[in-house]
C-alpha cells in the first residue's frame, strides 16, 4: 500500500518568506509526527498528533513555527519569516496509533532558506 | 537527559565482510530501541526494533542487534554486507511516542 508522502520534495525560499510543507499519512493511521534533521545530524521531534490535536509541541523551535491536522488526516507544517537557519529536512512520520508502536516515515522535504 | 550516541561517524566496510554499529542510549528507564537506515533521497526505513524479551532481535535485510542492559548499548550487527547496505544509519530510543535519535553512522562499502 502507499507509504507517507510529502509535497514538496524540495522547497527553496527566501529569508522572510512563509512556506507550507504537507505530509499525507498512511491511511487509517491516527498518529502523525514531525521531525527535523540539520545536515550531519540525526532527526529531532517537532510535534506529535493523535488525531486532529497537537498532542505534544514541545519540539516546536519558536512561535514561527506552526502545524494543524484539521481533518485527522493530512498535516500542514507552516514556518513564517523563515530564516536560513531553518534550513533542513523536515520529515513526517505515521503510526497506528502512537505510544510504543512503529513509525513509518516520508521521504522528506528538504527546505533551502536563502 | 534522555539521548542515544553513535560513536562512530563512518565506517567503512568491504563488501562480504561482517558489520557492526554501536549504539549507547541514556535513559531513566530501559526504552523502546530501534535501528533505522536512511539511503540517499528516501525516507527512514526501520531495520528493526526492541521492546522487550529476547534481548537478540533479528531484521529484515539480514540485520540483527542486541540488547545489552549492563552497557546501555543496542549494537547493529550483519555478517556479510552487501554494496547495496551503503547508507546512512541511525539508531533511536523512545519512552512514548517521541524518538530520540543519534547523530546517524555513514557506511560506505568498498568492492
Amino acid at each position: 500500500g502507499a507509504g507517507v508522502s510529502q509535497t514538496p520534495s524540495n522547497k527553496v525560499t527566501e529569508k522572510g518568506k512563509y512556506v507550507e510543507l504537507r505530509c499525507d499519512p498512511i491511511s487509517g493511521h491516527t498518529a502523525l509526527y514531525w521531525y527535523r534533521q540539520s545536515l550531519g545530524q540525526g532527526p529531532e521531534f517537532l510535534i506529535y498528533f493523535q488525531g486532529t490535536g497537537a498532542a505534544d509541541d514541545s519540539g516546536l523551535p519558536n512561535d514561527r513555527f506552526f502545524a494543524v491536522r484539521p481533518e485527522g488526516s493530512v498535516s500542514t507544517l507552516k514556518i513564517q519569516r523563515t530564516e536560513r537557519g531553518d534550513s533542513a529536512v523536515y520529515l513526517c512520520a505515521s503510526s497506528l496509533r502512537g505510544v510504543s508502536e512503529t513509525q513509518y516515515f516520508g521521504p522528506g522535504t528538504r527546505l533551502l532558506v536563502l | 537527559a534522555q539521548s542515544v550516541t553513535q560513536p562512530d561517524i563512518h565506517i567503512t566496510v568491504s563488501e562480504g565482510a561482517s558489520l557492526e554499529l554501536r549504539c549507547n542510549y541514556s535513559y531513566g528507564a530501559t526504552p523502546y530501541l530501534f535501528w533505522y537506515v536512511q539511503s540517499p533521497g528516501q525516507g527512514l526505513q526501520l531495520l528493526l526494533k526492541y521492546f522487550s524479551g529476547d534481548t537478540l532481535v533479528q531484521g529484515i535485510k539480514g540485520f540483527e542487534a542486541e540488547f545489552k542492559r549492563s552497557q546501555s548499548s543496542f549494537n547493529l550487527r550483519k555478517p556479510s554486507v552487501h554494496w547495496s547496505d551503503a547508507a546512512e544509519y541511525f539508531c533511536a530510543a523512545s519512552n512514548d511516542y517521541k524518538l530520540s535519535f543519534g547523530a546517524g553512522t555513514t557506511v560506505t562499502v568498498r568492492a
